[in-house]
């Protein structure tokens, strides 16, 4: 089955700053890659996601690339601000896997002042 | 505009005792899906389910069963709790696979 695998587990930048978690995943027939974000004490929000038709997308700060020749997916975000410290999730999943999202371990970003 | 409803928001349970993890939605979407949430090892798959009366497993269903009779509840059992299911436990829906899921605020169990 899809295996994902997320790095770094914590990272901790300068206000302003970028970040960038990357993520690997096993399956090649995984085709949708979303990016959550979680508060503490919340569940995850989607942040931004992209599929496997698309290089690269971006939503104001934050871009996400795709690789799919070699399995790699990163989110990037740019000019950090303290409301960016969260943990953020990177997922696949794949109609042939009957669709079920698979999930990283988790990046827990802390943004200093 | 409550999207993903879960209750309780906490449990602690003895080994043995069983339990319902309550998961409703209101958006009509049709899949929905379980996870546990145990430092550093993510948000791991146990039951999901396509629409109402269809169920599969995740990466991690023992001790787990679900149901899905209605569109907008999807119950999730422990049968005979253990301290290894103490977790943080959240349900999410979809509109349609591969689409964006929304989580619900997720259940913290303790099994003592």
């Amino acid at each position: 089955g899809e295996n994902v695998e997320q790095h770094p587990s914590t990272l901790s930048v300068q206000e302003g700053d970028s970040a960038v978690i990357k993520c690997t995943y096993s399956d090649s027939a995984s085709n949708y890659f979303p990016w959550y974000k979680q508060e503490l004490g919340k569940g995850p929000q989607l942040i931004i996601d992209i599929r496997s038709n698309v290089g690269e997308k971006k939503d104001q700060r934050i871009a996400v690339t795709l690789n799919k020749t070699a399995k790699h997916f990163s989110l990037h975000i740019t000019e950090t601000q303290p409301e960016d410290s969260a943990v953020y999730f990177c997922a696949a999943s794949s109609y042939s896997s009957a669709s079920k999202i698979i999930f990283g371990s988790g990046t827990r970003l802390s943004i200093r002042p | 505009n409550a999207g993903v409803t879960q209750t309780p928001k906490f449990q602690v349970l003895k080994t043995g005792q069983s339990m319902t993890l309550q998961c409703a939605q209101d958006m009509n979407h049709e899949y929905m899906s379980w996870y546990r949430q145990d430092p550093g090892m993510g948000l791991r798959l146990i039951h999901y389910s396509v629409g109402a009366g269809i169920t599969d497993q995740g990466e991690v269903p023992n001790g787990y069963n679900v149901s899905r009779s209605t569109t907008e509840d999807f119950p999730l059992r422990l049968l005979s709790a253990a301290p290894s299911q103490t977790s943080v436990y959240f349900c999410a829906s979809s509109y349609e696979p591969n689409t964006e899921a929304f989580f619900g605020q997720g259940t913290r169990l303790t099994v003592v």
